[in-house]
């Protein structure tokens, strides 16, 4: 079975533009959780999504936003960038919404300038 | 609030070494699970092992053993005879309670393990 797929792997933008991130489940999984790397924060919770609802939202500013699609693809979205932004942005996927092992992908790597 | 503490910033150890990496836990959940991940340079975190609150019998899987003490709230990660290809990041994680709907994941700061031949 494959795993999570994330893309695009590397990402690089300027300050004020705007992202896109893409990350596909594991097939039959319904859950799609979003996490932020950064060596100074580690990692952070940004939000999850069942069944097309945001079911939980970490501290985050309303730049950073998502979506999740019916077949489970999810989507999130970062509106004027800030330096500070730049990290590693991964995604994982479980079963069901209830707290499930959630499975992690490869991240996207998304540099700021 | 739920909290993790990882206090090794970073541990190297010797081929074949025994190596403990220490979690220590912070929730007023009644029930929360634990997690273990590894993330080795290419980014990926991968799934090591998962601990329900309820279920406190120690794992053992090959070099790799976990030990769960609600009592003193740790959920400590051991290698055995540990190999280069041990070295990554180690990050412990903690989530709950178990019947809420929400997947969050509260991390530590990761412990990097450097195995040298």
């Amino acid at each position: 079975k494959a795993g999570v797929t994330q893309t695009p792997r590397y990402l690089i933008k300027t300050r004020g533009q705007q992202v896109t991130l893409s990350c596909s489940p594991i097939s039959g999984h319904r859950s799609v959780s979003w996490y932020q790397q950064t060596p100074g924060q580690g990692l952070q919770f940004l939000f999850e999504y069942f069944s097309e609802t945001q079911r939980n939202k970490g501290n985050f500013p309303g730049r950073f936003s998502g979506r999740q699609f019916s077949n489970s693809r999810s989507e999130m979205n970062v509106s004027t960038l800030e330096l500070g932004d730049s990290a590693l942005y991964l995604c994982a996927s479980s079963l069901r919404q209830n707290t499930d092992t959630q499975y992690f992908g490869p991240g996207t790597r998304l540099t700021v300038l | 609030a739920q909290k993790v503490t990882q206090a090794q910033t970073e541990i190297s150890v010797v081929e074949k070494e025994d190596v403990t990496l220490d979690c220590v836990y912070e929730t007023r959940d009644t029930t929360y699970y634990l997690f273990w991940y590894k993330q080795p340079p290419s980014g990926e975190l991968v799934f090591l092992i998962r601990r329900n609150s309820f279920d406190e019998q120690n794992e053992i899987s090959g070099r790799y053993s976990w030990n769960f003490q609600k009592s003193t709230s740790s959920f400590n990660f051991t290698i055995t005879a540990s190999q280069v290809v041990d070295s990554a990041v180690y990050f412990c994680a903690l989530g709950g309670p178990i019947y809420n709907q929400g997947g969050k994941l509260i991390f530590g700061q990761g412990t990097e393990l450097s195995v040298k031949p």
